[in-house]
């Protein structure tokens, strides 16, 4: 059984960038969430992706978006990226009627300066 | 989604049985409640999940109380590996809710 991975581990962008962080999900499962984790809080939701269409929605702005694709795996897109974005991304993968079972990859570490 | 609180950190030595307690006042009918463990710059793992008296796997026991408005997590003999940030969480497996609310979690530290 294959686990999350996710790419890149670590990511460098400056204020005004776009960055694309890739989520694989775990074989077998078809729900796909995304969560923000800062420094010494828990990850925050941002949004949750089934059968391609997002289902389910945190509090963050629209530059927040993403897509889950045919096989399930999913991109988080950030576009003009502030300062407060660093943090660690996390992908998890569940199946749908069991959404608070969740699978976490290990996170992209993103930096903004 | 109903609100838990835990205690911010507790302090161990290996080999003790750790007990972390989870409050949810406010948990509904159809809410089952999972603990999740994360390491420093790793996602959170499941542990475990239970909707009333007692759960046990290779890992952990779970422990609810017959009105389920708190619940203990239960480590036995702590390793230094268990050191940890430990999230209960509470919300409806099958139903419309998407996402996972996590707190601040407890910060579980053994010591030698």
């Amino acid at each position: 059984e294959t686990g999350v991975t996710q790419s890149p581990t670590h990511l460098i962008k400056t204020r005004g960038q776009q960055v694309t962080l890739r989520c694989s999900s775990q074989s077998g499962h078809n729900t796909v969430s995304w969560y923000q984790q800062a420094l010494g809080q828990g990850p925050q939701f941002i949004f949750q992706y089934y059968r391609e269409e997002e289902n389910g929605r945190g509090n963050f702005p629209p530059r927040f978006s993403g897509l889950q694709f045919p096989n399930y795996s999913s991109e988080l897109n950030v576009n003009a990226l502030e300062l407060d974005d660093s943090a660690l991304y996390l992908c998890a993968s569940s199946l749908w009627n069991q959404k608070d079972t969740q699978y976490f990859g290990p996170g992209t570490r993103l930096t903004v300066l | 989604l109903a609100k838990t609180t835990q205690p911010i950190s507790m302090d161990s030595y290996e080999g003790q049985e750790v007990n972390i307690t989870c409050s949810h006042n406010n948990i509904a009918t159809n809410d089952y409640i999972t603990w999740y463990q994360q390491f420093p710059s790793q996602g959170p793992r499941f542990i475990i999940q239970g909707y009333k008296t007692k759960v046990t796997n290779e890992v952990a026991s779970l422990f609810i109380p017959a009105d389920r408005k708190s619940s203990t997590l239960s480590l036995p003999r702590v390793s230094l590996s268990d050191t940890a940030v430990y999230y209960c969480l509470v919300g409806d497996a099958g139903g419309a809710t998407n996402k996972l609310i996590f707190g601040t979690g407890t910060l579980l530290a053994v010591q030698p």
